[in-house]
């Protein structure tokens, strides 16, 4: 149990344009969302938290305008990145946790080049 | 401010050898703590959950002790293999709902 899946895995764009990540929990409704951000060789940071329901709340540094959440449902949440810059690529892992929990099942990573 | 560190940075030992990762963080009232795996370009294999009310856990040849009074933890890795070459990364959940990473231990078990 306990499985959270990303599409794509991985995605190739043009600068310029938008891309759309999907965070889906495959077993569990998930009421809190997060999605990190890992530049090579660098450890995960974390973008924002995505609620259901409710606007994401970003961290500190990371542009709303430019990275788009929707947390339509339980299970699925989307990270849109707008308007994407070759500074842009890099590895973005989502995470889910299901009501009451504490602890976080982390999808597979997309990883997004942009050209 | 909530922080998480690990040391060393990297880490090469001959295959067989016991070896120890350190994971330190800043903040004693904590939810959890998670040890994960990840392996080059992949994405992260969950390894170890400690619980604030614990002190430590075991799976096979790994074993997780938090000390949530001084902010530390440790991963132990018996009878290290070359398969177990990866990054591992310490995560802590603070109270206040912040999950936060370390930067991650890189570690080489040469055959």
């Amino acid at each position: 149990g306990a499985v959270v899946s990303q599409h794509p895995s991985w995605v190739i764009c043009k600068s310029g344009t938008s891309v759309k990540i999907e965070c889906r929990s495959l077993d569990f409704q998930a009421t809190t969302m997060f999605w990190y951000r890992q530049f090579p060789k660098q450890s995960l940071m974390l973008m924002a938290t995505s609620n259901e329901g409710s606007k994401a709340t970003y961290e500190q540094g990371v542009e709303k305008d430019k990275f788009l959440i929707n947390h339509a449902s339980l299970t699925l949440s989307t990270l849109t990145v707008t308007s994407a810059h070759p500074e842009d690529s890099s590895f973005y892992i989502c995470s889910a946790r299901s009501p009451g929990g504490y602890e976080q099942y982390f999808g597979p990573g997309t990883r997004l080049t942009v050209t | 401010k909530q922080e998480v560190t690990q040391i060393p940075a990297a880490l090469s030992v001959p295959e067989g050898e016991n070896l120890v990762l350190n994971c330190s963080f800043t903040d004693s009232a904590i939810y959890n703590l998670q040890w994960f795996r990840q392996d080059p370009g992949k994405g992260l294999t969950s390894l170890l959950l400690i619980q604030s009310s614990q002190r430590e856990q075991t799976s096979g040849r790994l074993n997780a002790s938090l000390d949530k009074s001084s902010g530390r933890s440790t991963l132990y890795i018996a009878a290290s293999q070359p398969g177990d070459s990866a990054t591992y990364l310490c995560a802590v959940f603070f109270d206040g709902q912040n999950f936060v990473f370390g930067p991650g231990t890189r570690l080489s078990v040469l055959p």
